[in-house]
């Protein structure tokens, strides 16, 4: 199984430019996230999705935007992309029906904003 | 919201001697889980091991074991027998136990590097 894919792995934009990180799972997850982890801190929260249609704010949404039209797919769209955007982002799946599942991690996409 | 803290940001072990990371935690819940995750250079989170609140009993995997001091509010990490390939920053997390969207959420502390010397 490939598990949860990421891609780009790495991406250098400019100041103003939109992107698409793109995450893909296929363990037949209802639950995907993205988290975010700058240096000196752990993962925080951006957005997360509890299946198809149904996508909800973490931690630190603000530009960022998500969907999820299928159970596979979960992207993340910087909408105009700034300097404090540069930071690794980290997809993460699990199943949804009980809490306390083991979550399973991408490997990670690094972004340069610059 | 809790909150999780790892007092100590770098560490460092002598290949074969044992290490504790320590890990603190503040919730009003009474149920939830507790996790270590380990980050190599790679970047990749790797799950090291899972408690569940209610459960008394301390997690163990292999080398990796907890120390679960629930009215403490406390959550270490012991590793044996140290290895190179242990080198990594290790990150403690909290999710709650309670239904609903926020069960899937992941709370992490601000990462313990641990270098394994030769």
């Amino acid at each position: 199984n490939a598990g949860v894919t990421q891609t780009p792995k790495f991406q250098v934009l400019k100041t103003g430019q939109s992107m698409t990180l793109q995450c893909a799972q296929d363990m037949n997850h209802e639950y995907m996230s993205w988290y975010r982890q700058d240096p000196g801190m752990g993962l925080r929260l951006i957005h997360y999705s509890v299946g198809a249609g149904i996508t909800d704010q973490g931690e630190v949404p603000n530009g960022y935007n998500v969907s999820r039209s299928t159970t596979e797919d979960f992207p993340l769209r910087l909408l105009s992309a700034a300097p404090s955007q540069t930071s690794v982002y980290f997809c993460a799946s699990s199943y949804g029906h009980n809490s306390g599942n083991t979550i399973y991690f991408g490997e990670g996409s690094w972004l340069t904003v610059v | 919201a809790q909150t999780v803290t790892q007092s100590q940001p770098e560490m460092s072990v002598q290949e074969a001697e044992t290490v504790t990371l320590s890990c603190t935690y503040d919730t009003s819940e009474n149920n939830y889980y507790l996790f270590w995750y380990k980050q190599p250079p790679s970047r990749q989170m790797i799950l090291v091991i899972r408690q569940e609140a209610y459960k008394q009993q301390n997690a163990t995997e292999n080398r990796f074991s907890v120390n679960f001091q629930k009215a403490a509010k406390s959550f270490s990490l012991k590793i044996s027998d140290s290895q190179l390939g242990d080198t990594a920053m290790y990150f403690c997390a909290f999710m709650t136990a309670y239904s609903g969207a926020g069960s899937y959420q992941l709370t992490f502390g601000k990462g313990t590097k641990l270098s394994v010397i030769p």
